[in-house]
């Protein structure tokens, strides 16, 4: 059974920091991993999405990191800043491609001016 | 391009009470998936569409949960009757066949009083 975990469930740095979110998932034969940014009350905006035969995704200040024999990613945001203040959330499918997505439950990141 | 649209937005009901959701994908995109997400844990799937049919709803309440995508565009879920623990977020998201990102709309907070 794939299970999806996150660590820190919650974080706090000050504006310009860069840190790393952490996302670990059980069973290494997955086909992608996508991160999501979740706003309070909002819905999910994808971020990046990586295929199993990469190693990692940039997108501006973002770069997410896939390490499947050890069953680990990373995003990492570089020059924090208060607009990045949201909970980050990591997921596999299950079975296929296009398969239902197995959530972590993600890391409240708040970022102080 | 238009993002998922979602309505309502929000929805407060009494128990016992019927519901229902609607959800509009991104034009093209011919897999939809509603999910589910309690406070402070990520989307669990509720059911998965390819085009008109339901390839996925084993996690789906069926005594109380339904769903229907006749045309194979946009799709209604319908809680009848709703109990108190159905208060959530119901999230609808969709795919292109020829890729696996997933993208979501903004989501339909529900209250059961």
């Amino acid at each position: 059974k794939q299970e999806v975990t996150q660590i820190p469930a919650a974080l706090s740095v000050p504006e310009g920091e860069n840190l790393v979110l952490n996302c670990s998932f059980t069973d290494s034969a997955i086909y992608n991993l996508q991160w999501f940014r979740q706003d309070p009350g909002k819905g999910l905006t994808s971020l990046l999405l990586i295929q199993s035969s990469q190693r990692e995704q940039t997108s501006g200040r973002l770069n997410a990191s896939l390490d499947k024999s050890s069953g680990r990613s990373t995003l990492y945001i570089a020059a924090s800043q208060p607009g990045d203040s949201a909970t980050y959330l990591c997921a596999v499918p299950l079975g296929s491609q296009g398969g239902k997505l197995i959530f972590g439950q993600g890391t409240e990141l708040s970022v102080k001016p | 391009e238009a993002g998922v649209v979602q309505s309502p937005r929000y929805k407060i009901i009494e128990k016992k009470q019927p519901v229902a959701f609607w959800c509009n994908p991104i034009s093209g995109h011919n897999t939809l998936y509603w999910y589910l997400q309690n406070l402070g844990q990520g989307p669990e799937l509720l059911i998965r569409y390819e085009n008109e049919e339901a390839v996925d709803d084993s996690q789906l309440p069926k005594d109380r949960f339904s769903a229907e995508r006749l045309k194979g565009v946009d799709s209604t879920l319908k809680i009848q009757p709703a109990e108190l623990g159905d208060s959530a977020v119901y999230l609808c998201a969709s795919s292109l066949d020829t890729s696996p990102e997933q993208f979501f709309g903004p989501g339909t907070r529900l209250t059961v009083l």
